[in-house]
């Protein structure tokens, strides 16, 4: 099965810009997350979505960060305007239905990085 | 959901067993600990998942002693390819979801 999979790879653009990343997870995976990762930091929890609800969005850093996922299926993150602490890695993760037993295992995507200049 | 401490880096040689233990002297009752690789410019990926004895699977095994506040992730004859940073985690079921708390994760490095 395909993976999870983010757009763009890399992004570079000037402070005060907007991007968006968009994410595509496992079809089927009604959770998705978002993670990142800033220079020499730690990956740190973004947000949660199940289907098109957000669950969980105490990670996001302020409110020029904007997580969608309309119809439940691809999410987007919108980063408006963008600051030079922005930049790192994105990551978008997604799982099944949360387990009856186990913790939940997520699949990752390889990342969108973004550069702020 | 539980702090985890592990070393930094590591260092090994191809064909070594290498053994990483992460300690979680906090973890709660209804904890699993699980460990995910991740290679540069990846996401990380899912090795193992265990809650106490051992666990083994056709990537690793798992060590969990019966106190629980330790485990111990072993990689046999690594190879070049194994070379990666490896991250323990520890979160509790039915409640995880999927809100997962990384730390620095260790830095393997495996020498030819």
């Amino acid at each position: 099965e395909a993976g999870v999979t983010q757009f763009p790879s890399h992004s570079v653009i000037e402070k005060g810009q907007t991007v968006t990343l968009r994410c595509d997870p496992i079809s089927g995976h009604d959770n998705l997350y978002w993670y990142r990762r800033v220079m020499g930091k730690e990956i740190k929890f973004l947000l949660h979505f199940v289907k098109e609800s957000k669950q969980d969005e105490s990670g996001m850093p302020n409110n020029r960060f904007l997580a969608e996922r309309t119809g439940g299926t691809y999410s987007t993150l919108k980063v408006q305007p963008a600051e030079l602490e922005d930049s790192g890695v994105y990551f978008c993760a997604s799982s099944t239905p949360i387990a009856v037993s186990g913790a939940n295992v997520l699949t990752f995507g390889a990342g969108s990085r973004l550069t702020v200049l | 959901l539980a702090k985890t401490t592990q070393p930094i880096s590591m260092d090994s040689y191809e064909g070594q067993e290498v053994n990483i233990t992460c300690s979680h002297n906090n973890i709660a009752t209804n904890d699993y600990i699980t460990w995910y690789q991740q290679f540069p410019s990846q996401g990380p990926r899912f090795i193992i998942q265990g809650y106490k004895t051992k666990v083994t699977n056709e990537v690793a095994s798992l060590f969990i002693p019966a106190d629980r506040k330790s485990s111990t992730l072993s990689l046999p004859r690594v190879s070049l390819s194994d070379t990666a940073v490896y991250y323990c985690l520890v979160g509790d079921t039915p409640s995880n979801t999927g809100k997962l708390i990384f730390g620095q994760g260790t830095t393997l490095q495996v020498k030819p």
